[in-house]
């Protein structure tokens, strides 16, 4: 099994919808949660890090974390075409404190 | 602030060959991170340093990959020899001091091994 599981997609939607993607994780050492944007041919960028339980919002994403499912949700408002990339989720904890990535989920915004 | 340089963008070799990556982070941080991102899967970490000194390299193949960070600025991650399993993109990050969770991409390098 492994530790951070991330459904691939690809995901496609309309502009204006609501996107919802996903991760959950085995580890229970992992603390520490981030989303990154990766747009074709482009190295991660950080969207969102959060902490603790429960919700974190910035603009048109939230975060959502529930530690006790192991469970972590970014929702995207009012989604736009140029939101189009792939979405990672990222997790930081146990020995090292390393950050481990999940698959990814492809996402496409049609005007 | 100029970002995370890599180079080269793309690079094409045969099995058995060796190959170097070169990464510039951005300025002050003296966290670096190399990672490996094979198509369709999220980055796997292969080496951490703070400054020069190497912090996590459990996820490195030592048989055939290293990587160094003299005087703490620049790193350079080699493979020797490549494999075809080691077609990839090889992305280095950077971290500003205080904030563990910030990582700063480059573009990565492409990698094919034929």
């Amino acid at each position: 099994q492994k530790e951070v599981e991330q459904d691939p997609g690809p995901l496609s939607v309309p502009e204006g919808a609501i996107v919802s993607l996903n991760c959950t994780y085995s580890n229970s050492a992992f603390q520490y949660f981030m989303w990154y944007r990766q747009y074709s041919r482009k190295g991660p960028e950080l969207l969102m890090y959060t902490y603790s339980s429960g919700n974190k919002e910035d603009g048109r994403f939230t975060a959502q974390v529930d530690k006790s499912s192991k469970y972590i949700s970014l929702f995207i408002r009012d989604s736009q075409p140029s939101d189009s990339a792939t979405y990672l989720c990222a997790m930081r904890g146990g020995g090292y404190q390393k950050v481990t990535f999940g698959t990814g989920t492809k996402l496409q915004v049609i005007p | 602030e100029a970002g995370v340089a890599q180079s080269p963008r793309y690079k094409i070799i045969e099995k058995r060959q060796s190959v170097a990556f070169w990464c510039n982070p951005i300025s002050g941080h003296a966290t670096l991170y190399w990672y490996q991102q094979i198509l369709g899967q999220g980055p796997k970490l292969l080496i951490q340093f703070q400054n020069n000194g190497v912090v996590d390299d459990s996820q490195l193949p030592k048989d055939r990959f290293s990587a160094e960070r003299l005087k703490g600025v620049d790193s350079t991650l080699k493979i020797q020899p490549a494999k075809l399993e080691d077609s990839a993109v090889y992305l280095c990050a950077s971290r500003p001091p205080g904030l563990p969770d910030t990582q700063y991409f480059g573009p990565g390098t492409r990698l094919t091994v034929l």
